[in-house]
């Protein structure tokens, strides 16, 4: 079965700066998608970045971008000039096809992010 | 495009009542997913819908749980009998198609409170 492992459950980071949140999972299939999500405290599950597991170029949005590394089944994510907004939970999810043909996310548990001012 | 609706924001049940949890696709969409969401953890898969049929429901509880989309209105989750662990956030994602070329569209979550 699929796992995925957020291992910092709190983390913080002073405005401007630049933070990294780690990812790891576990699967044995060679073709899968990952993502990481926000939700901050209005509970709005809102999509951060998305990466195909067959492109091997890192996905990159505005301050937000990846570091993927397949083979250590890696998949972290960098805030760059951290700002108060950006002040939520994460969460790095995996999806896969399955049997049934469905596609179905697997979450990690998270990890809280505290934008200091 | 008013994005994926779901009512009510909160609900409380007194333990033994039923609870219906209603979700709106976004504009477009006809792929309707449950997650559910415990305290402190990530969200879980429950059930996956098209209109009128029941696509995959491997992560529903055997009893207590149902769901539908029907041809018209919303889809529904419906909790009957509550119990205290059925406490948490529930969430309704939608997408246009079954692939996850841009990950599914989710709304706010209804946050069920069993007392």
């Amino acid at each position: 079965a699929q796992t995925v492992t957020q291992s910092q459950p709190e983390m913080s980071v002073q405005e401007a700066e630049t933070v990294t949140l780690s990812c790891t999972y576990d699967t044995s299939e060679s073709n899968y998608y990952l993502f990481w999500y926000k939700q901050p405290p209005s509970r709005q599950m809102i999509l951060v970045i998305r990466q195909e597991a067959y492109k091997q170029q890192n996905a990159t949005e505005n301050r937000f971008s990846v570091n993927f590394q397949k083979a250590a089944k890696s998949f972290s994510l960098k805030i760059s000039d951290s700002q108060l907004g950006d002040t939520a939970m994460y969460f790095c999810a995996f999806m896969k096809q399955g049997d049934s043909g469905t596609y179905k996310y697997i979450f990690g548990t998270g990890t809280r992010l505290k934008v200091l001012a | 495009n008013a994005g994926v609706m779901q009512n009510p924001r909160h609900l409380v049940r007194r333990r033994g009542q039923e609870a219906r949890l209603r979700c709106s696709p976004m504009k477009g969409h006809s792929h309707v997913y449950w997650y559910r969401q415990l305290p402190e953890e990530g969200l879980k898969f429950m059930v996956y819908l098209q209109k009128e049929n029941i696509i995959d429901e491997s992560g529903m509880p055997k009893e207590r749980f149902s769901a539908e989309f029907p041809k018209e209105g919303p889809s529904i989750l419906r909790i009957q009998q509550v119990v205290r662990g059925d406490s948490a956030a529930y969430f309704c994602a939608s997408s246009p198609d079954r692939g996850p070329r841009y990950g599914y569209t989710f709304g706010s979550g209804t946050r069920l409170t069993v007392v």
